[in-house]
């Protein structure tokens, strides 16, 4: 089982859709968890960070947490072209040190 | 600015030859990363340093050597390149305690012919 899973896509949505975008992780007692937005031919960036169980919203992004299911996930609502873009979600381990890459979801707003 | 910041930006190479690739993080960081990027866009843990001590050395072969002189710098050598290590190479920084995000580098693709 790989330590952080995502579905690799393509996701394809209409623009003003919602996206859902899904990852789950193998250490159950990992305390950080975030996405990272990566256009092509560049470097990640954060998007969201999420610590606690429940909802966490910044602007049109929304992350999820569900620690008792090893499950997080981020809706982007109100989809935009912009949005299209490699979506990868990082776990930091309970050694802390540790952060591990999920393989990315390719996501793909069609106008 | 404040910034994690790597150069060269791109490295073309043969194979057999060594190169270097240097990091450095002024966002007061005590701990940074070097991650591989692969075609298929899989970002692989390669080493991390906290205050200049290795404490993540993953299966990566010997080829690679970290070096990191000090907190806000880590530099990666590899000798004897090989077509396999063509990749992106990003460097990244944060902080060990709490729950601190990466802070990523521009990368350096390196090409092997």
């Amino acid at each position: 089982q790989k330590e952080v899973e995502q579905n690799s896509g393509p996701l394809s949505v209409p623009e003003g859709a919602i996206a859902s975008l899904n990852c789950t992780y193998s250490d159950r007692v990992s305390q950080s968890f975030f996405w990272y937005r990566q256009y092509s031919g560049k470097s990640p960036e954060l998007i969201m960070s999420i610590y606690s169980n429940g909802d966490k919203e910044d602007g049109r992004f929304t992350a999820q947490l569900n620690k008792a299911s090893q499950y997080v996930s981020l809706l982007i609502r109100d989809s935009q072209p912009s949005d299209s873009a490699t979506y990868l979600c990082a776990v930091r381990s309970s050694s802390a040190s540790k952060i591990i890459f999920g393989s990315g979801t390719r996501l793909s707003i069609r106008p | 600015d404040t910034a994690v910041s790597q150069t060269p930006k791109y490295l073309v190479t043969q194979m057999g030859n060594d190169k270097s690739i240097k990091c450095e993080q002024n966002l007061g960081h005590d701990t940074m990363y070097w991650y591989k990027q692969d075609s298929k866009k899989f970002l692989k843990i390669m080493f991390s340093y906290n205050n200049k001590e290795l404490i993540i050395n993953e299966t990566v072969p010997n080829r690679f050597s970290p070096k990191s002189p000090d907190k806000a710098h880590l530099n990666l050598h590899i000798n004897s390149l090989e077509l396999g290590d063509s990749a992106v190479y990003f460097c990244a920084s944060t902080r060990a305690t709490g729950n601190s995000p990466l802070h990523f580098g521009n990368g350096t693709r390196l090409t092997v012919t």
